[in-house]
């Protein structure tokens, strides 16, 4: 149980489209997702902290009209990358609180690649 | 702000080897401490949760230990294997937040 899928898993776009990335908790509903962001050989980073039927909360420093972020039911939070540039390119990972028990769990990831 | 410090950000041993990873944390106000393992180009393992009011954890050859008054944490790995190489990252959260991590250790068990 408590299964976090993401998707796509890889994805190559071109500077300055949009990137939509999906999260799904598969078993189980999720009234909060958070999104991550690693850069190569760093840790994670929090991006944003999403709730279910609100708007998300940002970290400092992540700008919300460039990562848009959308968690319109109980098992889905979107995070869209508006105008990608090669600098956004990096490892984007969600998870999902499973409620009643504080444990996050982690989707496997987005690998996004901005040319 | 909770910050998370682990060392050594790298380590080499041979196979076989017993050893100790260190993860210390700013504010002891945690509510789960938690150990994943993250091979390169891929997602997160999680290995091992400590709740705040446990003192350690084990699962097969790890072990993880939780002194929350000093924040620290350590994770015991006991004859280590090739296939232990990998990067171990420590986190930690409060009631209903996200976890917080550290920048890692990236171990290397050469056969």
């Amino acid at each position: 149980g408590a299964v976090v899928s993401q998707h796509p898993s890889w994805v190559i776009c071109k500077s300055g489209t949009s990137v939509k990335i999906e999260c799904r908790s598969l078993d189980f509903q999720a009234t909060t997702m958070f999104w991550y962001r690693q850069f190569p050989k760093q840790s994670l980073m929090l991006m944003a902290t999403s709730n279910e039927g609100s708007k998300a909360t940002y970290e400092q420093g992540v700008e919300k009209d460039k990562f848009l972020i959308n968690h319109a039911s109980l098992t889905l939070s979107t995070l869209t990358v508006t105008s990608a540039h090669p600098e956004d390119s990096s490892f984007y990972i969600c998870s999902a609180f499973l409620r009643g028990t504080e444990t996050q769990y982690f989707g496997p990831g987005t690998r996004l690649l901005v040319l | 702000k909770q910050e998370v410090t682990q060392i050594p950000a790298a380590l080499s041993v041979p196979e076989g080897e017993n050893l100790v990873l260190n993860c210390s944390f700013t504010d002891s106000a945690i509510y789960n401490l938690q150990w994943f393992r993250q091979d390169p180009g891929k997602g997160l393992t999680s290995l091992l949760l400590i709740q705040s009011s446990q003192r350690e954890q084990t699962s097969g050859r790890l072990n993880a230990s939780l002194d929350k008054s000093s924040g620290r944490s350590t994770l015991y790995i006991a004859a280590s294997q090739p296939g232990d190489s990998a990067t171990y990252l420590c986190a930690v959260n409060q009631a209903g937040t996200a976890l917080i991590f550290g920048k890692g250790t990236t171990l290397s068990v050469s056969s």
